[in-house]
């Protein structure tokens, strides 16, 4: 299967800095989509990227569709402690499967 | 509402015995799957089906079992054969007819955490 790399795998800020995490691969996708996991609860849709170079807000959140199509960032603008979570990536490869990667944790100091 | 409901949150088994996780979902979705979460590690998929009556093995298949009755219901049983089934199991559905099963967009239910004693 195809591989997505998530980094960074977790990471500490401060309530109102800006966050940036990014998923990469060494294979082509067709569509990425990012997910927020609360703790103990299912991952839900943040924002979906179609086309390459796209960016799309939802927001406070800002994703883009990488250029190369091999990878994807979302940024996370003024962080409030509800962003903390586990947030996802998911990409489709060869427009057959979503593969995701293993997520990036966030923790948000008050 | 429309949406995906799982039950139990929180459900404990102690060894040698099965049990049976629900998933419904209101979505009218035809494709519906279901995933184990351990710490750490990201999505693994045990079983997803496309249609009514019909399911296919995921990546970690073993140990599980499926049935699809409904439309709207995928039941997820754990064996006493699964080896180590304290985990998050999730369950999922996506929308679109016609679209390759694992090429869809999926939403996820809220959780069971399985707890084997």
């Amino acid at each position: 299967g195809q591989q997505l790399n998530q980094s960074p795998q977790s990471m500490f800020i401060q309530e109102g800095e800006d966050v940036s995490m990014n998923c990469t691969s060494s294979s082509i996708f067709n569509t990425w989509l990012w997910y927020k996991q609360d703790p103990g609860e299912g991952p839900v849709l943040l924002i979906a990227l179609y086309k390459a170079g796209e960016l799309t807000s939802n927001g406070r959140l800002t994703a883009q569709f990488g250029i190369t199509r091999k990878d994807s960032f979302l940024n996370i603008s003024a962080s409030i402690p509800s962003d903390v979570g586990i947030y996802f990536c998911a990409g489709l490869y060869n427009f057959n499967k979503f593969y995701f990667g293993s997520g990036t944790k966030l923790n948000v100091k008050p | 509402d429309g949406g995906i409901t799982q039950s139990p949150k929180y459900l404990f088994r102690k060894e040698g015995q099965n049990v049976t996780l629900s998933c419904e979902q209101n979505l009218n979705h035809d494709a519906m799957y279901w995933y184990r979460q351990d710490p750490g590690q990201g999505l693994r998929l045990i079983y997803y089906s496309q249609i009514v009556n019909d399911f296919q093995k995921g990546d970690i298949a073993e140990g599980y079992s499926v049935s699809r009755e409904k439309k709207e219901s995928f039941p997820l049983t754990v064996t006493s054969a699964q080896k180590n089934p304290t985990a998050f199991y999730l369950c999922a559905s996506g929308p679109g007819q016609g679209i390759r099963v694992h090429a869809q967009i999926q939403y996820f239910g809220p959780g069971t955490r399985l707890t084997v004693l």
